[in-house]
């Protein structure tokens, strides 16, 4: 149980171009998703925080108008990379609290998506 | 500040030797969670232990046992008898942000396990 998907797993877009990367918890409703972003190597950084049927909380740094979210059910939120640079790219994972199990239960991650912008 | 730091950046053993991933975090808070993450090369992360900061006794799960010591800030994984299939890097996670599940990183620690 407690499934999260992303998709797609990998992609590869021209600068300048947007990027939709879409997360659903598959067997679980979630009021609330997480963002983030995986340098190579690196550790993961929270980039926003993605609440149904409200505003994302971004981080500090975080471009909003670069990377818009959009958490429209209690299965699906997605980011969007806007005008995509060759910056970045990365590794975003998604991440997702199981509605009804609390504050501080564990997030349940999705299999990430690999960014590569031209 | 709240950080916390996995000072092992890498850790390399041979099948069957026992092996502790460290963690230490900084925090002024009294109540908090600790959690590690197992990430593998197919990417996803693999949780493996919540623990609050009021539980200070230790679990084992199998080959998996945790040391939390709330007077020192740290959270040590060991693995025993570790076996190939341990390969991966393991995150310690703290959340301070009361409820939020707002998770901070390490740096994590890329175990490689040789047959």
């Amino acid at each position: 149980g407690a499934v999260v998907s992303q998709h797609p797993s990998w992609v590869i877009c021209k600068s300048g171009t947007s990027v939709k990367i879409e997360c659903r918890s598959l067997d679980f409703q979630a009021t609330t998703m997480f963002w983030y972003r995986q340098f190579p190597k690196q550790s993961l950084m929270l980039m926003a925080t993605s609440n149904e049927g409200s505003k994302a909380t971004y981080e500090q740094g975080v471009e909003k108008d670069k990377f818009l979210i959009n958490h429209a059910s209690l299965t699906l939120s997605t980011l969007t990379v806007t005008s995509a640079h060759p910056e970045d790219s990365s590794f975003y994972i998604c991440s997702a609290r199981v509605l009804g199990q609390g504050d501080n239960s564990p997030l349940h991650f999705g299999n990430g998506t690999r960014l590569t912008v031209t | 500040a709240q950080k916390v730091t996995q000072a092992q950046t890498e850790i390399s053993v041979v099948e069957k030797e026992d092996v502790t991933l460290d963690c230490v975090y900084e925090t002024r808070d009294t109540t908090y969670y600790l959690f590690w993450y197992k990430q593998p090369p197919s990417g996803e992360l693999v949780f493996l232990i919540r623990r609050n900061s009021f539980d200070e006794q230790n679990e084992i799960s199998g080959r998996y046992s945790w040391n939390f010591q709330k007077s020192t800030s740290s959270f040590n994984f060991t693995i025993t008898a570790s076996q190939v299939v341990d390969s991966a890097v393991y995150f310690c996670a703290p959340d301070f942000s009361g409820g939020y599940n707002k998770l901070i990183f390490g740096a994590g620690t890329r175990l490689a396990v040789h047959p």
